[in-house]
């Protein structure tokens, strides 16, 4: 069964760079994964940020990028602001089927 | 624009039956997948299931296999979600979100959710 890890919190002065990962419980995330990530507050449907891997979605600033790093899937967010503080959500695809959603990354601003 | 909006959600009794709708607008539905994801109560986020352009392949995750069926009318730009068998893991706020590029996983579009709650 497939199982993709994020972390479950991350903390991130104003200002400063995070990068949040989505990795996967046995093997590598790698571009045909297609890693797609989501940003959610609460009571709102999730936003979409990025697609195939590094893409951005319309609307995206640009202090949003993503990559792979290792064998991971990364979200890097550089000068955070107060808003960017909401639950962030990985996608990987798994071949024909269902879409494996990771477990979130709580993201406080402080 | 591109809407999506849900309906059919509410309070049902374990082992009942409820069914969603999403009728879409604003873009061509027929050409693209569709997927209902779900999030429970304080918990993250689920693709459930999803379905293709003509509705020949569906694709369900492990714990609705059986009791979940996704379906849509391209005729009436409708996708839904005929839910059996509903258990209190089953509560949560669904979905419906269009599928960029054919099954991969990019959400680009999502309604606002329906909360369908199991419970006696």
């Amino acid at each position: 069964q497939t199982v993709v890890t994020q972390e479950p919190s991350f903390s991130v002065s104003p200002g400063g760079t995070v990068t949040l990962t989505c990795g996967l419980n046995s093997g590598s995330v790698s571009t045909s994964s297609y890693p797609s990530w989501y940003q959610q507050t609460p009571g709102q449907a999730p936003r979409p940020l990025i697609y195939n891997t590094n893409a951005r979605s319309p609307g995206v600033p640009d202090r949003f990028s993503a990559s792979i790093l290792g064998n991971k899937a990364a979200l890097t967010i550089t000068g955070a602001q107060a808003d960017d503080e909401s639950d962030y959500y990985c996608v990987l695809y798994r071949g024909s089927g269902i879409s494996v959603f990771g477990g979130g990354t709580k993201l406080t601003v402080l | 624009d591109v809407q999506l909006v849900e309906s059919g959600g509410g309070l049902v009794q374990p082992g009942g039956s409820l069914r969603l709708s999403c009728v879409a607008s604003g873009f061509t539905f027929s050409n693209y997948w569709m997927s209902w994801v779900r999030q429970a109560p304080g918990k993250g986020l689920e693709c459930v299931a999803n379905i293709n352009q003509d509705g020949s392949e569906k694709y369900y995750v492990d714990s609705v296999k059986g009791r979940f069926t996704i379906s849509r009318d391209n005729a009436k730009i409708s996708l839904y979600l005929e839910m059996n068998s509903l258990r209190a893991e089953d509560t949560a706020v669904y979905y419906c979100a269009r599928d960029r590029f054919s099954g991969r996983g990019y959400f680009d579009y999502w309604g606002q959710g329906t909360l369908g709650a199991v419970s006696s």
